[in-house]
């Protein structure tokens, strides 16, 4: 069965840190990758998405991830994060051309003191 | 556009009762997806639809839980006899068909008691 792997279940980062979260998926055909944002209280918003094409996608937020095919991963970055940036963060896999028929990852919870 | 729209936000209940769930869709996007968090199993989809049809409710936990979307612009889960180990926030999300992104509601959360 397809699973998600996020590597930190919570990290503390200060303003102006770099951050990346690790997302590794498990299913060796093609897959579409997301990440979404969960800020305290709130609903799940997109971030990014990669379908095809450029393996570096570009977000919203200043946020990137890179798809590393051979590694099964879709690491999410920033180079520098703000206090606004503190939230739970998701990734999340889908394979069956359903957009909306997710696999998520455990979530990672980012603090990001002032 | 509004978005999904979820209804209630909160629902406070006793063990027993049932309980039932709304979601307005996107106007326009015709699948459906209802989904639930817990701190225990994290995001989990109970079932989605395609045109109104269910298409996969291998989610659903138990007999208890049961989904309908009776028109493009409507769905509700229930769940009859709610547990308390049912409490959780529960999302509903919509998108086009096919290979498009999902828009997720701002989820109900529900405690049983």
């Amino acid at each position: 069965a397809q699973s998600v792997s996020q590597h930190n279940h919570h990290v503390i980062l200060s303003e102006a840190a770099s951050l990346e979260l690790g997302c590794n998926y498990s299913y060796g055909g093609t897959v579409n990758l997301f990440w979404y944002v969960q800020y305290p209280g709130q609903h799940l918003q997109l971030l990014l998405k990669y379908f095809s094409g450029d393996p570096l996608v570009k977000g919203i937020k200043g946020f990137e991830a890179e798809f590393i095919k051979s590694k099964f991963s879709f690491n999410l970055r920033k180079p520098s994060v703000q206090w606004s940036d503190t939230a739970e963060y998701f990734c999340a896999v889908n394979v069956d051309n359903q957009g909306g028929k997710l696999i998520f990852g455990q979530g990672t919870e980012l603090s990001v003191k002032p | 556009d509004a978005g999904v729209i979820q209804s209630p936000r909160h629902e406070v209940t006793e063990m027993g009762q049932e309980v039932t769930l709304r979601c307005k869709p996107i106007s326009g996007h015709n699948s459906l997806f209802w989904y639930r968090q817990t701190m225990m199993r994290g995001l989990e989809l109970l079932i989605y639809f395609n045109n109104n049809v269910p298409i996969d409710d291998s989610g659903m936990p138990e007999d208890r839980f049961s989904a309908k979307m009776p028109n493009a612009s409507f769905s509700t889960l229930k769940i009859q006899p709610s547990e308390p180990r049912d409490s959780a926030v529960y999302f509903c999300a919509s998108s086009l068909e096919g290979n498009t992104e999902a828009f997720f509601g701002q989820g109900t959360r529900l405690t049983v008691v």
